[in-house]
């Protein structure tokens, strides 16, 4: 138990649909971060929040929407998805956005047909 | 940040020593060298840091040459759930974006 979970651990979803993975942190941390691990690549990160708000947002394309309301919960909302985008789909925390280490979650693991 | 090389697969018999090398011949001085493990259909586990001097946790002790050019992970005594994928990441202290490899294979072998 690391304290930060994600739901759902996996997800299939259409090329039409919208969903949204949910992470939550029980560390009472201050940044938070959603990775993507495709399958035999490196961990790329995506987005990432400091006291609620987005300080990174590496190019990601924007069928991927995060939502941070609070610094315990990250939300990332799907919709009109690529077969590509399949992947794992992690959720970490840290105390502060400087040097500290990442908790990480277990992860969604998506699928999209 | 410092790219940082290992091998992609390694074996190490139950209770022995498991000692995973890493590289990273252009690290600068302010940059500390981090070790995570990803067990399988889990999220990345911090396992320990150093900058120049060796250190010793709970889980495990890193070894930093004098030159801080390589350094190696040892897990004093290896168990089955000790296989992972093993990063090792060169990270500095006011980037927070870790560059992840491909990391180490490691599996323990009863």
């Amino acid at each position: 138990e690391t304290g930060v979970t994600q739901t759902p651990r996996h997800l299939v979803m259409g090329m039409t649909n919208k969903k949204s993975l949910k992470c939550e942190q029980h560390l009472g941390h201050n940044a938070m971060y959603w990775y993507k691990q495709s399958a035999k690549k490196p961990l790329e990160l995506m987005f990432v929040y400091n006291f609620k708000e987005q300080t990174e947002n590496n190019s990601v394309p924007s069928r991927f929407s995060p939502e941070c309301p609070n610094s315990s919960h990250l939300f990332l909302h799907l919709h009109t998805l690529q077969p590509e985008d399949s992947a794992l789909y992690l959720c970490a925390s840290s105390q502060d956005l400087w040097g500290e280490k990442l908790f990480f979650g277990s992860g969604t693991q998506l699928s999209v047909l | 940040d410092a790219k940082t090389t290992q091998p992609p697969s390694m074996d190490c018999a139950e209770g022995r020593a498991a000692n995973l090398p890493c590289n990273h011949s252009t690290i600068s001085g302010n940059e500390y060298v981090y070790w995570y493990r990803q067990i399988h259909s889990q999220g990345p586990q911090y396992i320990i840091h150093g900058l120049k001097n060796n250190e010793t946790n709970e889980m495990a002790s890193l070894i930093i040459t004098e030159d801080r050019k390589s350094s190696t992970l040892i897990l004093p005594h290896a168990t089955l759930r000790d296989t992972a994928v093993y990063y090792c990441i060169a990270f500095m202290d006011s980037n927070y974006q870790l560059i992840w490899g491909a990391g180490t294979k490691l599996i323990i072998k009863p």
